[in-house]
């Protein structure tokens, strides 16, 4: 099975400044027919279900705002916030859906406001 | 727009069945793949199984491979999840959620349920 682990585990950031959120896979997640990384980022709020940020690694969802990016392939990634709001204090999971069984998540990074 | 209310959480002892439902509107049911993912109190998200969109295709997680089984119902828009023998460490908020691409089982995951909580207990 793929093992996703993140960096860090919890991030204090001021507001207006750049988050930076690490996401490693065991194995690379770069399907070499498609020339796509199977890997998403999504963010879930305090009491709420998650939601999809990013996916392909670096394709913003529909409505998402443009300070979230996502870049990096094969096993390293990465999810950057470019100027941090109040509203983007959350738990961010990075998911490979290369390898199902199992779509593993990564284990969060619990982001904070400095 | 896409919905998904799950119902069917309760406290069970352990050993004991539960069946989880999801109910699914706003969307053509029939057409994509589903999955089942949970989260245990003050733990991370944990993939559990998906289902693709015509049933013939389902895939679990190892610990629950055997115990658990997901299905679904396209003629009701409603996704299962039985739930057999079941363990303390099955004890999470189980979410209800629809892959983001038609048809096929692997890709990212776009609509999320409000979960409903499992929790198994003596």
């Amino acid at each position: 099975d793929i093992v996703m682990t993140q960096s860090p585990d919890s991030l204090a950031v001021s507001l207006g400044e750049r988050a930076t959120i690490n996401c490693k896979s065991s194995q690379s997640v770069l399907y070499s027919s498609t020339n796509k990384n199977y890997l998403a980022w999504y963010q879930q709020k305090p009491g709420q279900p998650p939601k999809l940020l990013i996916y392909w690694a670096s394709t913003r969802d529909s409505g998402v705002p443009d300070r979230f990016s996502g870049s990096g392939s094969g096993t390293d990634f990465t999810l950057t916030i470019s100027s941090l709001q109040a509203e983007d204090v959350a738990v961010y999971y990075c998911q490979q859906y290369y390898s199902v069984p199992p779509g593993s998540f990564g284990q969060g990074t619990k982001l904070e406001i400095k | 727009q896409v919905q998904l209310v799950e119902s069917g959480g309760g406290v069970v002892q352990p050993g004991r069945s539960l069946r989880l439902s999801c109910a699914a509107s706003g969307y053509t049911f029939s057409t994509y793949a589903m999955h089942w993912v949970r989260q245990a109190p003050g733990k991370g998200l944990e993939w559990v199984a998906v289902i693709s969109y015509d049933g013939n295709n389902k895939y679990y997680v190892d610990s629950v491979k055997g115990r658990f089984t997901i299905s679904r119902d396209n003629s009701k828009n409603t996704l299962y999840l039985q739930m057999n023998s079941l363990r303390a460490e099955d004890t999470a908020v189980y979410y209800c959620a629809r892959a983001k691409v038609e048809v096929v089982v692997i890709g990212p995951i776009d609509s999320w349920g409000q979960g409903t909580v499992v929790t198994v207990s003596s």
